[in-house]
């Protein structure tokens, strides 16, 4: 079984801060993904990941960038949040076809 | 028009009754999953398919690839399976990650 980690869990914060999500695995899956999912909407792809230095963009435009030094951990950035980053953010690895999910932080910019 | 369409969006059923949650996709696929998501936003994949059909428990999943349509079926519903069910599908050798439906809203009632 997978695990995958991401914290917080819950952030609210004020417009202009910087923060950063973070995302670990522990299985040395090489993919690994970003979706964004707002309030009674379906998920959309944001980062993916093919491994260590691997970044790529995905379906959704989004402010936000990730980075990829080791295998096991996606960190997600937001230099300046705003209202409109509110919104639940879920990421993910692979091992084969197979997705696997953290429990996501639900962001909140006031 | 979504690439991946589901129905009904909202379900609400008594306890004991079967359960039938459809999803039509427009675009090819190397697999389709059928994922749970609970009120706390966590995501657990249910089933990855191809082909045919899959059993786990009381739940059961069906792909026609043919024409492009997929069910997951829950026989002997319970409240606790009360969730948002998620279709999502793998692109053959389009961009990476999985393209959702908006998800199903189901209500098992005691």
């Amino acid at each position: 079984e997978a695990d995958i980690y991401q914290t917080p869990r819950y952030l609210v914060i004020g417009t202009g801060k910087k923060i950063t999500l973070e995302c670990s695995q522990t299985m040395g899956h090489d993919k690994m993904y970003w979706y964004q999912q707002d309030p009674g909407m379906e998920l959309h792809l944001i980062h993916y990941s093919y491994g260590v230095n691997s970044t790529e963009k995905g379906d959704l435009s989004s402010e936000s960038t990730v980075s990829r030094i080791r295998t096991e951990h996606f960190p997600l950035t937001l230099e300046s949040a705003r209202p409109s980053h509110t919104s639940q953010y879920l990421c993910a690895s692979t091992w084969g076809p197979e997705q696997f999910f953290g429990p996501g932080t639900r962001l909140t910019v006031l | 028009k979504n690439e991946v369409e589901q129905s009904p969006q909202n379900l609400t059923a008594q306890e004991g009754e079967f359960i039938t949650i459809n999803c039509s996709y427009s675009v090819g696929i190397s697999a389709l999953h059928w994922l749970q998501q609970h009120p706390g936003g966590g995501i657990v994949s249910l089933f990855m398919l191809s082909s045919g059909k899959k059993k786990h428990g009381r739940l059961i999943a069906t792909i026609n690839i043919q024409e492009k349509h997929s069910s997951l079926h829950i026989t002997a519903s319970h409240p606790r399976d009360s969730a948002v069910y998620i279709c999502a599908v793998s692109h053959i050798g389009g961009a990476d990650g999985l393209t959702f439906g908006k998800g199903t809203h189901l209500i098992i009632q005691p």
